[in-house]
């Protein structure tokens, strides 16, 4: 079964500067990549996600790139902002009527002013 | 998100004891999803259903079970809880025609 890795797991930036996270999954039939934010308390929301018929994907300061020779994906925050604190989930799956995850084990981003 | 329910949000409860946990959503979403969430393991898949007659096992199922009562609803079951099934848990919904899932606020389960 697909299973997923994501680093680092933990990750602090100053405001204003970039933050990376990067994933890797092992199931080459994968095709759709998402990306969960969750906030102290509160539960994950999607922020942005990508099919693996495209490389890139853009959503203001956030962007996702996908490698599916290497099988790896990663998001990037532009600009930090102290808001943007969180954990931060990568998941694999399935797009279309069967869709299952598998998510990574979250990296926790600290932002600090 | 208000749209997908979670009861109860927060239980203590007695190693052995008969645990159920239910999610409702108002979203008609046919795809619905358990997951448990634990400090540095992300969030693991127990059980999905893709319709009310379909139920499958995920990642990590034993110990658990569940019921698809009708579309709107879906309960996980500890069946004699134990205490390493403390854990956050989320249930998840989505359409047939986004890959999007949204989550439940969450229920809080300790086994003492």
């Amino acid at each position: 079964g697909e299973n997923v890795e994501q680093h680092p797991s933990t990750l602090s930036v100053q405001e204003g500067d970039s933050a990376v996270i990067k994933c890797t999954y092992s199931d080459s039939a994968s095709n759709y990549f998402p990306w969960y934010k969750q906030e102290l308390g509160k539960r994950p929301q999607l922020i942005i996600d990508i099919r693996s018929n495209v490389g890139e994907k853009k959503d203001q300061r956030i962007a996702v790139t996908l490698n599916k020779t290497a099988k790896h994906f990663s998001l990037h925050i532009t600009e930090t902002q102290p808001e943007d604190s969180a954990v931060y989930f990568c998941a694999a799956g399935l797009s279309g009527g069967y869709n299952k995850l598998i998510f990574g084990a979250g990296t926790r981003l600290a932002v600090h002013p | 998100d208000a749209d997908v329910t979670q009861t109860p949000r927060n239980r203590i409860t007695k190693t052995g004891k008969r645990i159920m946990l239910e999610c409702s959503q108002t979203k008609g979403h046919d795809r619905m999803y358990w997951y448990r969430q634990d400090p540095g393991l992300g969030l693991q898949l127990i059980y999905y259903s893709f319709d009310v007659k379909d139920i499958n096992k995920g990642e990590i199922s034993d110990g658990y079970s569940v019921s698809r009562q009708a579309q709107a609803k879906f309960s996980l079951s500890l069946e004699s809880a134990i205490p390493n099934q403390t854990a956050l848990y989320f249930c998840a919904t989505a359409p047939g025609s986004t890959d999007t899932q949204y989550f439940g606020p969450g229920t809080r389960l300790t086994v003492l």
